[in-house]
């Protein structure tokens, strides 16, 4: 069965520093990736997703940036965290299929202060 | 273009009610419709989807939804509230469009369970 793992749990990072963090896939091949940020209270924010190994698609001009180094890995980094960066962040794939619907990681909560 | 509508942001139904979260959606194809539902500090997860074939889909956790195409509606229902169904409920909706396949999240229903 397919499963998706995403880490840390929780973050608390200053001002200023950088971020990474992890998703990965098991039990697919070639899966849809996608990165959401959640903030206090709203919906969910499309920030990044990629349908293959090095192909990134941007949603959202800001101080993120994504990569796919592996088939089943995605990465969600910054070099310099600001206040704004704060908010629950979900990894998800779907297959090829519309149909598919999402799976969703467990979610980052990443405080930044 | 695509979109969800989720009519009101916060629900409250008494243990054992009939819990109905509405949906409504804009799609100039025929759409694929989801609902998903999230508990604090979590994920979201599939509870169940509409993909063209019977319209009264059912799902996980003894939801159901009724998928009307003349109201453009997507509508989630449980014939009896539980406390543990207290979360945040999503529709969504996904199509091709212009800019490739895209999937469109509403904005989220919390559900309040009093006992």
């Amino acid at each position: 069965s397919q499963t998706i793992h995403q880490w840390p749990a929780t973050l608390v990072q200053p001002v200023g520093s950088p971020l990474s963090l992890e998703c990965t896939v098991e039990g697919t091949s070639n899966p849809n990736l996608y990165w959401y940020r959640q903030a206090a209270g709203r919906g969910l924010q499309l920030l990044f997703y990629s349908v293959g190994i090095g192909q990134i698609s941007s949603e959202v001009p800001q101080n993120l940036s994504a990569s796919r180094p592996q088939d089943r890995q995605f990465i969600l980094s910054s070099k310099k965290l600001l206040l704004s960066d704060s908010g629950f962040y979900l990894c998800a794939w779907t297959g090829t299929a519309m149909n598919y619907g999402y799976t969703f990681g467990s979610g980052t909560r990443l405080t930044v202060v | 273009a695509q979109s969800v509508t989720q009519l009101g942001s916060h629900v409250s139904v008494s243990e054992g009610a009939l819990v109905l979260l509405r949906c409504n959606y804009s799609s100039s194809v025929p759409p694929y419709l989801f609902w998903y539902v999230q508990y604090p500090n979590q994920g979201l997860q599939l509870l169940l989807k509409y993909t063209s074939a019977a319209t009264l889909v059912k799902g996980i956790n003894g939801f159901e939804a009724e998928f009307k195409k003349s109201e453009t509606s997507f509508h989630l229902t449980k014939p009896s509230a539980h406390m543990s169904d207290a979360a945040e409920y999503f529709c969504a909706v996904s199509g091709i469009t212009t800019g490739g396949f895209k999937t469109i999240f509403g904005a989220g229903t919390r559900l309040f369970v009093k006992a």
